[in-house]
């Protein structure tokens, strides 16, 4: 089956410093992938689609010069944190749509805990 | 304003019986409608997608409905088992293969 990674699993940084994520598609090509937070007991809150080749395209209300998405290849995307603060720390989920015969179901990463200190 | 609700409470239930949870959402018309199980400190694992056009759809003890008029999903888990016990979401196709997520509802099965 497709299986997604992220890394790192959990990342402690300072605030006013910048942390990147990363999310791979391990057997398979991605050409979109989705970056989702999520607050402790909240929902996952989609916030940019990472187009592999172009740029990303970001949801209302999350700021595009602080969340820096760069998908290089057909098997990666990053997110850059930029200038982390406190109110960041949160959980970051990355995805990708399946395959050719199921592309609306999404494989998910395992996430990465952020703590911004 | 858009909106998808799930039951904010936990469910509590024996092993065995059968688990309902519901999903019902407000101002979408979505072709496809999702259920995702996710465990503490983990992404999501999708379960069954059921189109707008399909009313019951069953994969081994899963069984989900989707009343496109009462906007209104069920999520049905037979023959309940402790190792069911997560957080199960639904979700709603908004376009372009992008997800909106419910918010949750938490499921614990006590043997």
């Amino acid at each position: 089956g497709a299986v997604v990674s992220q890394h790192p699993s959990w990342v402690i940084c300072k605030s006013g410093t910048s942390v990147k994520i990363e999310c791979r598609s391990l057997d398979f090509q991605a050409t979109t992938m989705f970056w989702y937070r999520q607050f402790p007991k909240q929902s996952l809150m989609l916030m940019a689609t990472s187009n592999e080749g172009s740029k990303a395209t970001y949801e209302q209300g999350v700021e595009k010069d602080k969340f820096l998405i760069n998908h290089a290849s057909l098997t990666l995307s990053t997110l850059t944190v930029t200038s982390a603060h406190p109110e960041d720390s949160s959980f970051y989920i990355c995805s990708a749509p399946g395959l050719a015969r199921s592309p609306y179901e999404q494989y998910f990463g395992p996430g990465t805990r952020l703590t911004v200190t | 304003s858009q909106k998808i609700e799930q039951n904010s409470e936990a469910l509590n239930i024996q092993e065995g019986k059968t688990a309902t949870l519901t999903c019902n959402y407000t101002n979408y018309s979505p072709a496809y409608l999702q259920w995702y199980r996710q465990d503490p400190g983990r992404g999501p694992v999708f379960l069954l997608l059921i189109r707008e056009n399909e009313k019951e759809k069953r994969k081994e003890r899963l069984k989900v409905t989707f009343d496109t008029t009462l906007k209104q999903s069920l999520f049905h888990i037979t023959a309940s088992q402790p190792a069911d016990s997560a957080t199960y979401l639904c979700a709603l196709d908004a376009g372009f293969q992008k997800l909106v997520f419910g918010t949750g509802t938490r499921l614990l099965v006590s043997p």
